[in-house]
């Protein structure tokens, strides 16, 4: 069946430091590929997300690309803020009457 | 434009009591609606989604049950809680393909 893999955390890092959280998955088809945040006590925003291959998506200074010839979604960032402290989820949408599927989560940490 | 409530946020139940959380979007049609749980330091497991009122696919075999009475509503049961029902529970909808998913604020559950 379709699912997400995510590197296992935490991820430590100090300010201004370069991110990248690895994420791979398995689907049929052609899925869509979304980064979700969580802050601490609150529920998922979406952070980036895209529908097809080589499409890059971005926001806040982070970046994703859905790259179908290596089933990959990684996400960076080039300079993290202590503000980006939250746990980060892969997650793929195979589309129509289906479920949306997340990875385990990546808890970041960043530190001034 | 489109909201989705959940509550309540906060409940502490005792071992064997009932459970109802309840889950409302407003502004949108037939969505997809999903329940997830975040047990302390995991990731996100998928419970139920429906993609229609009476529609409910089960994920996971537990002492849980999900109804949908109404196209924007979604609820979450069980009869008698266990220890381990304790977690993060947020309720999702997603509507149409290549959308993104809005999340509840959450509820979070300690069983004692």
């Amino acid at each position: 069946g379709d699912s997400v893999t995510q590197m296992e955390g935490p991820v430590t890092l100090s300010e201004e430091a370069f991110l990248t959280i690895n994420c791979t998955y398995t689907a049929t088809g052609y899925p869509s590929l979304f980064w979700y945040v969580q802050y601490p006590g609150e529920g998922l925003q979406l952070l980036l997300k895209a529908t097809k291959a080589d499409d890059k998506g971005s926001n806040k200074g982070f970046e994703a690309t859905y790259r179908k010839e290596t089933t990959s979604f990684h996400l960076e960032k080039g300079s993290v803020q202590v503000s980006d402290s939250a746990v980060y989820f892969c997650a793929l949408f195979p589309g129509g009457y289906n479920k949306l599927i997340f990875g385990a989560g990546t808890r970041l940490a960043v530190h001034p | 434009s489109q909201t989705i409530h959940q509550w309540p946020a906060t409940l502490v139940q005792p071992v064997g009591s009932p459970l109802s959380l309840e889950c409302t979007v407003e502004g949108t049609s037939n969505p997809n609606l999903y329940w997830y749980r975040q047990a302390a330091g995991r990731g996100l497991q998928l419970l139920f989604y429906s993609v229609g009122i009476g529609q409910i696919s089960s994920e996971v075999p537990q002492n849980l049950s999900a109804s949908r009475p109404q196209d924007r509503q979604f609820i979450l049961s069980s009869k008698k809680l266990l220890l381990s029902d304790s977690g993060f529970y947020l309720c999702a909808w997603m509507w149409g393909e290549n959308t993104e998913a809005f999340f509840g604020q959450g509820t979070r559950l300690t069983v004692v």
